[in-house]
């Protein structure tokens, strides 16, 4: 069984640039959602996709936006990058069709804008 | 809105000793679930135990346990005897079970470490 994998490990951008963040979810998982977690803090909600559409969005900007592939895999995608966006990018894959299935994790991406 | 806070920001334990950690939530929900995620340095959470709110019965995983007070909005984790490779920041979880994302809510975290 794969697990959740994220790519890049590490990314360091200018403020104002674009960055693009991936995630492929765990075999058999249908769901995926994005969490950001600022230095010494837990994680927050971005959003999350199920078939290939956003199901759900935490109190973040439209600069945040994603996608989900046939596949399941996502992206996400963060415009016009401020340097309060410095943070750890979790995703995190489940199963939607049972209610209590836990979020596996990946790795995350540990973004830096300066 | 929910919120969940952990009033702990680091603990210290023993190895082989029993440490407990703690957690309260805020909520008007009365059907929800509650999790413990641990995050080794190596980042990823990992998922240590997890508490339906209409199970009384407290969740056990091993050497890690669950103390749900549902009525004072309490999930601490007792973890027992303790092992080096517990150390890690330990984060309480709250989903909604009505919340058709699934989003959990997070506490801010408990450092421990785990004295040889």
């Amino acid at each position: 069984e794969t697990g959740v994998t994220q790519s890049p490990t590490h990314l360091i951008k200018t403020r104002g640039q674009q960055v693009t963040l991936r995630c492929s979810s765990q075999s058999g998982h249908n769901t995926v959602s994005w969490y950001q977690q600022a230095l010494g803090q837990g994680p927050q909600f971005i959003f999350q996709y199920y078939r290939e559409e956003e199901n759900g969005r935490g109190n973040f900007p439209p600069r945040f936006s994603g996608l989900q592939f046939p596949n399941y895999s996502s992206e996400l995608n963060v415009n016009a990058l401020e340097l309060d966006d410095s943070a750890l990018y979790l995703c995190a894959s489940s199963t939607r069709d049972r209610h209590n299935s836990p979020l596996h994790f990946g790795n995350g991406t540990r973004l830096t804008v300066t | 809105a929910q919120t969940v806070t952990q009033s702990q920001p680091e603990m210290s334990v023993q190895e082989a000793e029993t440490v407990t950690l703690s957690c309260t939530y805020d909520t008007s929900e009365s059907d929800y679930y509650l999790f413990w995620y641990k995050q080794p340095p190596s980042r990823q959470m990992i998922l240590v135990i997890r508490q339906e709110a209409y199970k009384q019965q407290n969740a056990t995983e091993n050497r890690f346990s669950v103390n749900f007070q549902k009525a004072a909005k309490s999930f601490s984790l007792k973890i027992s005897d303790s092992q080096l490779g517990d150390a890690a920041m330990y984060f309480c979880a709250y989903r909604s079970a009505s919340d058709s994302n699934y989003q959990l809510i997070w506490g801010a975290g408990t450092k421990l470490i785990i004295k040889p």
